[in-house]
């Protein structure tokens, strides 16, 4: 069962552009996180937000998690051609016991 | 170096066989994980781990089967009763099997069907 859904589905900018993705989730959480994938790669952790907080930083990424919307984004800074992949949004339910279930994603492309 | 290792990169089944995908980790992890990816979705889960010698399934488990010796090893069985296996296998673990744990994954591995 898919818990969060992204949006957009895809998104190009150029270089130096910030890159906004939005996901949206069902039911409450215990946590959010974000995850980057390559192409034909496996995925690497972002950054993870918990229920009690509603902004978190790291390096170019500022990411945001609105509780009672249940939604969250993921802001990308001065975007640049390394940063073209897809971003992932999953979370862990409040229910669960670690199980994380992940969004289709939204694949980005960074002009040069 | 520490990791999550997948082979093979790629593989084939042929009709009725039996195939399995191995994944090892060294980070002294004790969940693992399972994952499909179909072609632009996301993650669905197929089976985890949280401790040796004990599993559960996932969303997705039919068709497939798994088994947890050994706290590193975490291999996966796609069976031929799987009528769609084509697929990208992704295999994760985390410290705990717990909430506020992130995954560290492998770099996948691509099933085809012959």
């Amino acid at each position: 069962s898919q818990q969060g859904e992204e949006d957009p589905q895809a998104l190009s900018i150029q270089e130096g552009e910030n890159a906004t993705m939005n996901c949206s989730y069902k039911t409450s959480i215990n946590n959010l996180q974000w995850y980057r994938q390559n192409s034909g790669r496996g995925l690497v952790h972002l950054i993870l937000i918990r229920s009690n907080e509603r902004e978190k930083h790291s390096g170019r990424l500022r990411v945001t998690l609105d509780t009672s919307k249940k939604s969250s984004s993921l802001l990308i800074t001065a975007s640049r051609a390394a940063d073209t992949a897809s971003y992932f949004c999953a979370t862990v339910g409040s229910s669960n016991t670690g199980k994380l279930i992940f969004g289709q994603g939204t694949t980005l492309q960074v002009k040069p | 170096d520490g990791g999550i290792t997948q082979s093979p990169k790629y593989l084939f089944r042929k009709e009725g066989q039996n195939v399995t995908l191995s994944c090892e980790q060294n980070l002294n992890h004790d969940a693992m994980y399972w994952y499909r990816q179909d072609p632009g979705q996301g993650l669905r889960l197929i089976y985890y781990s949280q401790i040796v010698n004990d599993f559960q399934k996932g969303d997705i488990a039919e068709g497939y089967s798994v088994s947890r010796e050994k706290k590193e090893s975490f291999p996966l069985t796609v069976t031929s009763a799987q009528k769609n296996p084509t697929a990208f296998y992704l295999c994760a673990s985390s410290r705990r099997g717990m909430a506020n744990e992130k995954l560290f994954f492998g770099s996948g591995t691509q099933l085809s069907v012959l």
